[in-house]
């Protein structure tokens, strides 16, 4: 059982550069998120998903745009990255209406140079 | 304004001995709570949860206090071991409607041998 999967787990840009991380869970989650973690602060939800089609801006939404392309992925765009958007990124989903938590991936550290 | 605080960015105690994690929070419509553990390069798991129905809830060495006049709720692990050398994430939900978290900061907890 994977649970949450996020590609690439590394990436390094230069500044303006696009890229997209993609995210798949194999739990049959209604509940997708994206968050970022930064030293001294953190979690902070960039964008997250309630269910299939929707999508929402969470606490840092500036900078990046969000794609729930079924109910297995969840996939965030970087359309133009800035050093400010060096982070380890985080995807997570969990079961709308229950309050087991969630499951979070492994990560993917970007550096934007 | 940071809604959940946990003030102690890290902790050192001796293996064997109690490690008191805190976490303050300021919305009085959370109605529940979670800890999550983080070892680094890998995303955070989910460790131990409460509703604001209770005031306590135990699992194993980990136990959730919840004083909800005080906003207020604390991890308590008897007796600490080297492997919970981790950064807690106290966590905070409210009912109904969405699933989103609001994080705190974290506490970076050392079990020193």
């Amino acid at each position: 059982n994977a649970g949450v999967t996020q590609t690439p787990k590394f990436q390094v840009l230069k500044t303006g550069q696009s890229m997209t991380l993609q995210c798949a869970q194999d739990m049959n989650h209604n509940s997708m998120y994206w968050y970022r973690q930064d030293p001294g602060m953190g979690l902070r939800l960039i964008y997250y998903s309630a269910s299939e089609g929707t999508t929402d801006k969470g606490e840092v939404p500036n900078g990046y745009n969000v794609s729930r392309l079924n109910k297995r992925e969840f996939s965030l765009r970087l359309e133009s990255a800035a050093p400010s958007q060096t982070s380890v990124y985080f995807c997570a989903s969990s079961e709308a209406r229950t309050r087991y938590g969630y499951t979070f991936g492994s990560g993917t550290r970007l550096t934007v140079v | 304004d940071q809604q959940v605080k946990q003030n102690s960015p890290s902790l050192s105690v001796q293996e064997g001995r109690i490690s008191i994690l805190n976490c303050d929070y300021t919305n009085s419509m959370f109605d529940y709570f979670l800890w999550y553990k983080k070892y680094p390069a890998e995303g955070p798991t989910f460790l131990i949860s409460i509703s604001s129905i209770k005031d306590k809830n135990e699992d194993g060495r980990f136990t959730v206090f919840l004083n909800k006049s005080a906003k207020h709720l604390s991890l308590h692990i008897v007796p600490s071991q080297p492997g919970d050398s981790a950064v807690y994430f106290c966590a905070a939900a409210t009912q109904g409607g969405s699933e989103k978290l609001v994080f705190g900061k974290g506490t970076k907890l050392t079990v020193n041998p």
